[in-house]
């Protein structure tokens, strides 16, 4: 399968500082790519879809001030979690559209947490 | 709101039991994806089924997709405790985005 990679798979950071996660899409060029927040042992809830040169689409809830996510390029996107708080300690994980399979493949996670 | 409704959500078996994993919808998908996640890593890709009516086999694993595209469901046969993780089943509407069910946990002892 397709690989994804996350850049860091984990950081700890003080309450107050912004947290950048980078997703690279490593086999194929992927103009969609979505973010993901999970809670141990829940499944993977979606929070937006990163679109390559436009706007991201947030889903219902999720602060768009406070979750930046840009698709600067086909093979990356960045989730920004500014000015953070220890309840956005959490797991992301990106994941990758393969438009032609219609298939989505995930990175490896990214454990977030705030001091 | 679309859903997927996914039982159980936790399952705790012995080795050597088989388990099924339902995943329900009242929605019409365009295929359906399974996906088996290790704790602190992202979910891994086991299937999609695309097919109303599909079987696919994956070794001991199971998957159906249901005539009308809106159920599928996972069999394992003689669970092993390499086969514990959260299993995931997502559908698919042809725009990328995916619908997940609940997730199942499931702990095979030995």
């Amino acid at each position: 399968g397709a690989v994804v990679s996350q850049h860091p798979s984990r950081v700890i950071c003080k309450s107050g500082t912004s947290v950048k996660i980078e997703c690279r899409s490593l086999d194929f060029q992927a103009t969609t790519m979505f973010w993901y927040r999970q809670f141990p042992k829940q499944s993977l809830m979606l929070m937006a879809t990163s679109n390559e040169g436009s706007k991201a689409t947030y889903e219902q809830g999720v602060e768009k001030d406070k979750f930046l996510i840009n698709h600067a390029s086909l093979t990356l996107s960045t989730l920004t979690v500014t000015s953070a708080h220890p309840e956005d300690s959490s797991f992301y994980i990106c994941s990758a559209w393969d438009y032609f399979t219609d298939t989505q493949y995930f990175g490896p996670g990214t454990r977030l947490t705030v001091l | 709101t679309q859903l997927l409704e996914q039982s159980p959500q936790f399952l705790s078996i012995q080795e050597g039991e088989n388990l099924t994993v339902y995943c329900n919808s009242s929605s019409v998908f365009s295929s359906l994806q399974w996906y088996r996640q290790e704790p602190g890593e992202g979910p891994v890709l086991l299937v999609t089924v695309v097919t109303g009516g599909e079987v696919k086999k994956l070794k001991r694993l199971t998957f159906q997709f249901g005539d009308a595209r809106k159920d599928s469901s996972l069999h394992i046969t003689a669970a092993q405790p390499g086969d514990t993780g959260l299993y995931l089943c997502a559908g698919a509407q042809g725009t990328g985005k995916l619908i997940f069910g609940q997730g199942t946990t499931l702990q095979v002892k030995p």
